[in-house]
């Protein structure tokens, strides 16, 4: 399979911003994913990234795609409490879904 | 609209028996794909299919089967039961191959 590789954790006080960084495999992506999962649910599509883009913007959401590093983050600016879950990347590759470990953000009040 | 419906939500098995997990959309998607949720390890893909009567192996297949007979059904049938199988699995649909994902809520399987 194809390795998309993510930290384990992440834990910020709420108002700051958070930054979710995540490293792929395969440079014939066309589109790169962040889904997030809230306890006890299944995922759900954050937000997605065109693979001939750099950068997204998304109400809070800011997704920057370095080609080159093969290399996807997340910022969430003015984090939440109601933000922490556990925030997965994925590629697609024919047709198949590729996720990373997630990384579960952690916001104190 | 109801999604992608999974049963059960939960479910014990003895070593050696078997189950089936079934999976359904009403979305009219196309693909259907199976994943395992380990601890720290992400989804790994198990099985997956891109429309009725057609189904490939993911990354970890051995000791499941599918099948694809509607576009609306993907069950995922567990065969003598191995402790290495218990997680929580997930079925999720999409419309084309690249699109968005929509999952179920998951079926969360202990195998004793």
């Amino acid at each position: 399979g194809e390795d998309v590789e993510q930290s384990l954790f992440l834990s910020v006080r709420e108002g700051d911003s958070s930054v979710i960084n995540c490293t792929y495999t395969d440079s014939s992506s066309t589109y790169l994913y962040w889904y997030k999962q809230e306890p006890g649910a299944g995922l759900q599509l954050l937000t997605y990234i065109f693979s001939n883009m750099d950068m997204k913007q998304d109400q809070r959401l800011t997704v920057l795609l370095n080609k080159k590093d093969k290399h996807l983050s997340l910022r969430i600016a003015d984090t939440q409490t109601g933000d922490s879950a556990i925030y997965f990347c994925a590629e697609v590759i024919i047709n198949k879904f590729y996720f990373g470990s997630g990384t579960k953000l952690n916001v104190k009040p | 609209n109801a999604g992608v419906t999974q049963t059960p939500k939960f479910r014990i098995l003895k070593i050696g028996q078997s189950m089936t997990l079934q999976c359904t959309q009403d979305m009219n998607h196309n693909y259907m794909y199976w994943y395992r949720q380990d601890p720290g390890m992400g989804l790994k893909l198990i099985y997956y299919s891109v429309g009725a009567g057609i189904t490939d192996k993911g990354e970890v297949p051995n000791g499941y089967n599918v099948s694809r007979s509607t576009t609306e059904d993907f069950p995922l049938r567990l065969e003598l039961a191995a402790p290495s199988q218990t997680s929580v699995y997930f079925c999720a649909s999409s419309y084309e191959g690249t699109g968005e994902l929509f999952f179920g809520e998951g079926s969360r399987l202990t195998v004793l």
